[in-house]
């Protein structure tokens, strides 16, 4: 069976220091891959999305960037963190059929002081 | 352009009560797909169901129940007897499949259940 994996788990971070997250998917090749923030507030806004090794669409132009080094594997960087940037980070993995299910991973809560 | 409203922006129920979350969305697409995801306090997205607009059978598995009306553009989701684990956010989601494979994700209804 597929799980996605993602680390760390909780991260504090000082503004202006670098960032770097990451998730991996067992179980599945050639997945689509995403990454979404979640403010306080709920609402889930799409950062980054692949659909193969060193392809990357971003969705909001901001000072993040995505990364796909390996089939399974997605990083979140950035070189300068922003107050802004604190939230809830999730990735999630979908099947190539148009409109597949995603499948979240655990995420990752920053807090950026 | 695609969208999905869900009206309620938190409901509070006492245990073993019925509750229906709604979900209205916007489309332009014949073809299109519709979510519900769930988030318990652990904050991981749990998947609940997907449909796609050509199936219009309403969908029950075991306590939860789906009610998709393409007439209303409406994907309500109801939890029959709910329990205080139903707490949670529960999100509506909506996608083009004739686009792409990005998901709009509705704001989400918190659902308080109380003992």
């Amino acid at each position: 069976s597929q799980t996605i994996h993602q680390w760390p788990a909780t991260l504090v971070q000082p503004v202006g220091s670098p960032l770097s997250l990451e998730c991996t998917v067992e179980g599945t090749s050639n997945p689509n891959l995403y990454w979404y923030r979640q403010a306080a507030g709920r609402g889930l806004q799409l950062l980054f999305y692949s659909v193969g090794i060193g392809q990357i669409s971003s969705e909001v132009p901001q000072n993040l960037s995505a990364s796909r080094p390996q089939d399974r594997q997605f990083i979140l960087s950035s070189k300068k963190l922003l107050l802004s940037d604190s939230g809830f980070y999730l990735c999630a993995w979908g099947g190539a059929a148009r409109a597949d299910t995603q499948y979240f991973g655990p995420g990752t809560r920053l807090t950026v002081l | 352009a695609q969208k999905v409203t869900q009206a309620q922006t938190e409901i509070s129920v006492v245990e073993k009560e019925d509750v229906t979350l709604d979900c209205v969305y916007e489309t332009r697409d014949t073809t299109y797909y519709l979510f519900w995801y769930k988030q318990p306090p652990s904050g991981e997205l749990v998947f609940l169901i997907r449909r796609n607009s050509f199936d219009e059978q309403n969908e029950i598995s075991g306590r939860y129940s789906w009610n998709f009306q393409k007439s209303t553009s409406s994907f309500n989701f109801t939890i029959t007897a709910s329990q205080v684990v139903d707490s949670a956010v529960y999100f509506c989601a909506l996608s083009e499949a004739t686009r792409d494979d990005k998901i709009i994700f509705g704001k989400g209804t918190r659902l308080h259940i109380l003992p």
